[in-house]
């Protein structure tokens, strides 16, 4: 069973940094393409940016909003998936999900987002 | 920046059924953005309804359908039932290489 468990959220001022984990299990982690949702108190569902594999240099992509200021990276050796989050802005406040970016099933076939971790709250207020 | 539209909320009464609809704030959804369905109730995270715009996935009944309808993706609902009512959201996979969802609907059952 695909276990994803997300730690270092809390409270931080603006300006401010946090360096979000997530322990993955029950699945093969290392070739996996890795991604971070987030979900602001009362809103909708926001992409904010995936990690490939090692073996694709672990090239990132990001959403518009978070680019330059956030960084993904993974650490295969622990399983772990992290999300160093930096010039945190109020607008950040949400809570973060870990994911599995998508299953390529076949060359037409993409299942996104099958699993999800409960989340990690990270509030941003002074 | 690309935005994906849903309609914020929709109606439906119970045993009835309902279309939602996902498009994009420039151009026509096509089956290559390979758009995707999730349900979300209060406080719990989001659940796989269809990926890949018609592949229910594992477990979901056959209540709920995907389908292209003109230039946008759409999910229709069945037999609406009480449980059905929640947040539902789409999500396209852009040229670009990101993922975009779309701001969720509403769904009431009364």
């Amino acid at each position: 069973e695909v276990q994803l468990v997300e730690s270092g959220g809390g409270l931080v001022y603006p300006g401010g940094s946090l360096r979000l984990s997530c322990a993955a299990s029950g699945f093969t982690f290392t070739p996996a393409w890795m991604a971070w949702v987030r979900q602001a108190p009362g809103k909708g569902l926001e992409w904010v940016g995936r990690i490939r594999s090692s073996a694709e240099a672990g090239a990132t992509d990001y959403a518009a909003p978070v680019k330059g200021r956030f960084t993904i990276s993974r650490d295969d050796s622990k399983n772990t998936l992290y999300l160093q989050m930096n010039s945190l802005k109020i607008e950040d406040s949400a809570l973060y999900y870990c994911t599995i970016d998508h299953y390529r099933i076949t060359t037409t076939v993409v299942k996104p987002f099958e699993s999800w971790g409960q989340g990690t709250l990270v509030t941003v207020s002074s | 920046q690309t935005v994906v539209t849903q309609e914020p909320s929709f109606s439906v009464s119970p045993g009835g059924t309902v279309t939602l609809t996902c498009g994009l704030s420039s151009g026509s959804v096509s089956t290559s953005h390979f758009p995707s369905w999730y349900q979300q109730t209060p406080g719990q995270t989001p659940r796989t309804l269809i990926y890949s715009t018609t592949i229910r996935s594992s477990g979901v009944s056959d209540r709920f359908s995907g389908s292209m309808l003109g230039n946008k993706a759409a999910l229709t609902i069945t037999g609406a039932q009480a449980d059905d009512e929640c947040d539902y959201y789409c999500v396209i996979y852009l040229s670009s290489g990101i993922w975009v969802f779309g701001g969720g609907t509403k769904l009431t059952v009364l």
